[in-house]
């Protein structure tokens, strides 16, 4: 059964540096995903991707955070100088379309620990 | 932003008998509501979603049901098995676009042999 994937599966870093999530979706999705999940909290919506652009983003997604899709394969999330509150769960999702009954089907996850 | 709530932080079923796990809303343009379930270390798999045009979808031994009125959603799941032990969130997204969902806190689901 196709699967998201993600890489990798623990990144550690410190305060200030840049990382850069990787996200493998399914592969005749259409509709890219990224939510977070602080340690105790609930999953977050971060941000929405489609036709090479953002489609939709939420107030958590402000100008330290990117998106690209560099290839016909690839989608990356990348975060400019991390704070500590970085620190989480970024689950990756990818859905067929949009809309009802196009459920996002989700990555195992990267787990980020700012230091 | 309490939009989805799911109140039991935990529930303790008996393998065999019937589990259901509940979730509130309060955003009356949800329209869309989907059941993740989600092992440690692992993502969120899709399991059932229900369309507010709906008021049940079955799908095996898993059936949601929404009550529009009450902005209420429930997962029954029946007869609960060991492998069933995992956490259950609720999420829902509305029109138009439909692309961000919001989810609810988790219920910790422990099926007890």
């Amino acid at each position: 059964e196709p699967e998201v994937t993600q890489t990798p599966s623990h990144q550690v870093t410190q305060m200030g540096q840049e990382v850069i999530l990787r996200c493998v979706p399914i592969s005749n999705h259409l509709y890219f995903y990224w939510y977070r999940q602080i340690l105790g909290q609930k999953v977050e919506f971060l941000v929405s991707f489609y036709n090479n652009e953002i489609s939709e983003k939420s107030e958590i997604f402000d100008d330290q955070f990117s998106v690209e899709r560099p290839d016909g394969s690839n989608f990356t999330l990348k975060i400019r100088s991390t704070k500590l509150e970085d620190s989480a769960m970024y689950f990756c999702a990818s859905s067929e379309a949009s809309g009802k009954n196009y459920e996002q089907y989700f990555g195992p996850g990267t787990r980020l620990t700012v230091t | 932003d309490q939009q989805v709530k799911q109140n039991s932080p935990s529930l303790s079923v008996q393998e065999g008998r019937i589990s259901i796990l509940n979730c509130d809303y309060t955003n009356s343009m949800f329209d869309y509501f989907l059941w993740y379930k989600k092992y440690p270390a692992e993502g969120p798999t899709f399991l059932i979603s229900i369309s507010s045009i709906k008021d049940k979808n079955e799908d095996g031994r898993f059936t949601v049901f929404l009550n529009k009125s009450a902005k209420h959603l429930s997962l029954h799941i029946v007869p609960s098995q060991p492998g069933d032990s995992a956490v259950y969130f609720c999420a829902a997204s509305a029109s138009p676009g439909a692309q961000k969902l919001v989810f609810g806190q988790g219920t910790r689901l422990t099926i007890n042999p």
